[in-house]
């Protein structure tokens, strides 16, 4: 089944503990990025990547780092969390020049840093 | 920088009721998403709309994207508990590479 897997679902973490949330897919696809929900400021990206060893900032890069050595693999790095970061979290894909059939998204990260 | 407003923010409806969610653009659209997200999970495709006066179906659920690209409606005919979520529209940007989302639509199906 085509799919992108991100895990953990959930996580609770202390300020200042790094943590990687790790985000994979099975479709070949060239473009990967990370997104952040919080309630009434709706969806925003936090980095995206055009393929491997490609990475580039988007709205609110601030506190995270990525990386992208495989084409499958888009692991999202918080060095020292804070609780501001506290969020649900989604990594999506799709094949770059051919969004017809949308993004694919991941089911979500649950993060509480407390 | 392009905004996405969505109305309304809520709806309740009965169960059998046609329903419409709209979404309004700032800029003109070059590619409009609509999503669909049960309440904490991940988003959903539904369908991509990208020509003036495009109109999609995909079982009871339509969109149009109206002639002059800065509006989209999604249609519900005959609602079922089945739709209840939150509806998000998302849109190219002009420099491609990332969705704007709307903040939403939540939808409740009561029997």
């Amino acid at each position: 089944e085509a799919q992108v897997t991100q895990n953990p679902r959930y996580l609770i973490t202390v300020t200042g503990k790094k943590l990687t949330v790790t985000c994979s897919q099975n479709m070949n696809h060239e473009y990967m990025s990370w997104y952040r929900q919080d309630p009434g400021l709706g969806l925003r990206q936090i980095y995206y990547s055009m393929n491997v060893e490609v990475t580039d900032k988007g709205d609110v890069p601030e506190g995270y780092k990525v990386s992208r050595k495989e084409k499958r693999n888009f692991p999202l790095i918080l060095e020292s969390p804070s609780p501001n970061q506290t969020s649900l979290y989604f990594c999506a894909s799709s094949p770059l020049g051919d969004t017809g059939h949308g993004y694919t998204f991941g089911s979500g990260t649950r993060l509480t840093v407390v | 920088s392009q905004e996405l407003e969505q109305s309304p923010q809520s709806l309740i409806v009965q169960e059998g009721k046609n329903l419409t969610i709209n979404c309004t653009s700032s800029k003109t659209l070059y590619g409009l998403y609509w999503y669909k997200q049960k309440y904490g999970e991940g988003l959903i495709f539904l369908m991509m709309l990208q020509k003036g006066g495009e109109e999609k179906s995909h079982e009871k659920i339509t969109a149009k994207l109206d002639e002059k690209k800065q509006q989209s409606s999604l249609h519900i005919t005959a609602s079922q508990p089945s739709h209840a979520g939150i509806y998000l529209c998302g849109a190219d940007r002009d420099s491609g590479y990332a969705l704007n989302f709307g903040k939403g639509t939540s939808l409740l199906v009561t029997p």
